[in-house]
């Protein structure tokens, strides 16, 4: 599996946009992009998955350039609740168990 | 409900006794994970099953981990002569042959294990 380097940590406040960007030099052709978030004591939720361009839904948008090399996750206009953890991890197609590093700690201040 | 569900939700245990964890998974989900986190840590896979297949148990970190899925629904993980070291968030997961990218997996609450 591919390795991703993303920030350890994060600091924004509430309403600014956050860009998280995620390193993963040896992506594999077949490898997809997804992104998870994780709230204190609880499991991580599924945010966004994506192979190239940009992808977007009612949470997030996710940025991947020609390369592929990297990805940059998009949270507009965040609030307090948006507080978490957010892991990158890069994989193939089908159904694997995924590799998560540590993360990147978003903290949102009033 | 329709999520994940996983049972206990907290148990403590005392060193040498076995415990055992149940998940529950989405129905009609295939594939089914189970992974450990440590404080402050990210996930460690442990174990995978998909469908009928043989599992892959790579994750697992000694022969006294050992996971079964009946049925291809519930699945237990059992930790035979627990540790210290053994005491973490165990989370559950779950994900579906319809997924394109293969990589949404839909995970339970977590168990915490607490081994005095």
């Amino acid at each position: 599996l591919a390795k991703t380097t993303q920030p350890i940590s994060m600091d924004s406040y509430e309403g600014q946009e956050v860009n998280i960007t995620c390193s993963h030099n040896n992506i594999a052709t077949n490898d997809y992009i997804t992104w998870y978030q994780q709230f204190p004591s609880q499991g991580p939720r599924f945010i966004i998955q994506g192979y190239k361009t940009k992808v977007t839904n009612e949470v997030a948008s996710l940025f991947i350039p020609a390369d592929r090399k990297s990805s940059t996750l998009s949270l507009p206009r965040v609030s307090l609740s948006d507080t978490a953890v957010y892991y990158c991890l890069v994989g193939a197609a089908g159904r694997r168990a995924l590799t998560f590093g540590s993360g990147t700690r978003l903290q949102v201040q009033p | 409900g329709a999520g994940v569900s996983q049972s206990p939700s907290n148990k403590v245990t005392e060193k040498g006794k076995d415990v055992e964890l149940r998940c529950d998974p989405i129905s009609g989900h295939t594939a089914l994970y189970w992974y450990r986190q440590s404080l402050g840590q990210g996930l460690e896979f442990l174990i995978y099953f998909q469908g009928n297949s043989a599992p892959d148990k790579s994750g697992l970190p000694s022969d006294r981990f050992s996971a079964e899925r009946t049925g291809g629904s519930v699945s237990t993980l059992t930790i035979q002569r627990t540790q210290q070291e053994d005491s973490a968030v165990y989370l559950c997961a779950s994900s579906s042959d319809r997924d394109r990218g293969g990589n949404e997996q839909f995970f339970g609450p977590g168990t915490r294990l607490t081994v005095l």
